[in-house]
Formats: C-alpha cells, structure tokens, sequence
C-alpha cells in the first residue's frame, strides 16, 4: 500500500532562518506531488506541484521554492523566513491520472514564524 | 478556472443525515466533482468522486445533478467524527484548488 510521510509535524522558526520540509511517497512510482499551504482558519492554498523529477510548477510568487531530487520525495525550502510563512503545510500525492487525480495528503506540518 | 460555492457552514444532529451542496456552475464536461474532508489539525482526506452518475461508497453518496451544475454530498448517519470542513473541487487537469469549504458541526 502507498504512503506518504511528511516532517517534521511541528516546527518554530526565527524571522529570516532557512527552511527545509521534507515529503517522501512509498509504494507507488512516477506520483504527482504537491506542497499546500493552509493559514489559520483558512482553504488550502496551492503553492507547488510536480509532475515528474526536476519538474516543478509554482502557483503562487513568493519566497519559497520546491524541488523534487527523486522520484518520490518532495523538499519545500526558503532561504529567509517571513512571518506570513506560518501555517500549516501539507504535502500530497495522486497517480498520473489527470482526469481523476485523487489526491492523498500527509499528516502537515505546522510551521510557526516567530 | 472552473469553481465551487458551498455554504460556509451547516449544523446537523448526530444520527441524522446530512445533505452538504456544491455548485459548479461553469463546470465542464470532462470535469470530474472530488469531495474531501479535513478534520481538526489533520490533512484532507478523499471522499467520493464522480463525473456524471450518482455514486454510493462506505463513507457517503454523491448525488449529481443532471446538468452536472451542482452536486450534494450526502453523509447518511452523522457522527460526531463527521465534524470537519468538507470541500468540493473540480478535477480538470493535475491541480486541484481547494475553497473555504464548509464547516460541519455535528450535535450530539
């Protein structure tokens, strides 16, 4: 069965310190990937995906970039932190069915900026 | 791109079933109608899907309107575990945008 872990689930950072969030998918080849991010209260927000190795879509401008190493890992990073980056980031999987695309999501990760 | 209205939140009582709309009206043919949920500090999780026929799973059913312009997500039996935001996404292509969704609170 697939699976998809996510880390770590908690995270409190300063103001302008680096980031690295990691996302890695078992069990299945060739996923799309994608990294949300979800203020307090709020819908989810789309910010990357991926459709295969060194294949990265932005959705949204911003101090944050994704890149993806391997088949099955996902890495969202930001060289300097602002305080608008808190939220809680989640990152997801589907199989390349473009038509259904069911996604599945990992646990989150709540990142504080203090 | 195309987009969902749901209302912001709903209230049922436990044991009761619940009727939870979406409308799409500038949905497109290809356009598949998702239903996930996400509870408390926990990511999405998938519900039901469809295109343009009812569909029934274990969790709930899915009801399509003909013209395919609003769908109902349909949770027979409320539980109190059923409390989360519900959201209602079309699958057009490798990029789903998730609204407000709507809150369900259940009472006991």
């Amino acid at each position: 069965s697939q699976t998809i872990h996510q880390w770590p689930a908690t995270l409190v950072q300063p103001v302008g310190s680096p980031l690295s969030l990691e996302c890695t998918v078992e069990g299945t080849s060739n996923p799309n990937l994608y990294w949300y991010r979800q203020a307090a209260g709020r819908g989810l927000q789309l910010l990357f995906y991926s459709v295969g190795i060194g294949q990265i879509s932005s959705e949204v401008p911003q101090n944050l970039s994704a890149s993806r190493p391997q088949d099955r890992q996902f890495i969202l990073s930001s060289k300097k932190l602002l305080l608008s980056d808190s939220g809680f980031y989640l990152c997801a999987w589907s199989v390349s069915d473009i038509a259904k695309n069911i996604q599945y999501f990992g646990a989150g990760t709540r990142l504080s900026v203090l | 791109d195309a987009k969902t209205t749901q209302p912001n939140s709903m209230e049922s009582n436990e044991e009761e079933p619940v009727h939870l709309p979406c409308n799409h009206s500038t949905i497109s043919g290809t356009d598949y109608i998702h239903w996930y949920r996400q509870l408390p500090s926990q990511g999405p999780e998938y519900v039901i899907h469809g295109l343009t026929s009812n569909v029934n799973n274990r969790m709930a059913s899915l009801a399509i309107a003909e013209d395919r312009k609003s769908s109902t997500l349909i949770l027979h039996r409320a539980t109190l575990r059923d409390a989360a935001v519900y959201y209602c996404i079309l699958s057009p292509n490798n990029d789903m945008r998730f609204g407000a969704g709507t809150r369900l609170t259940v009472k006991p």
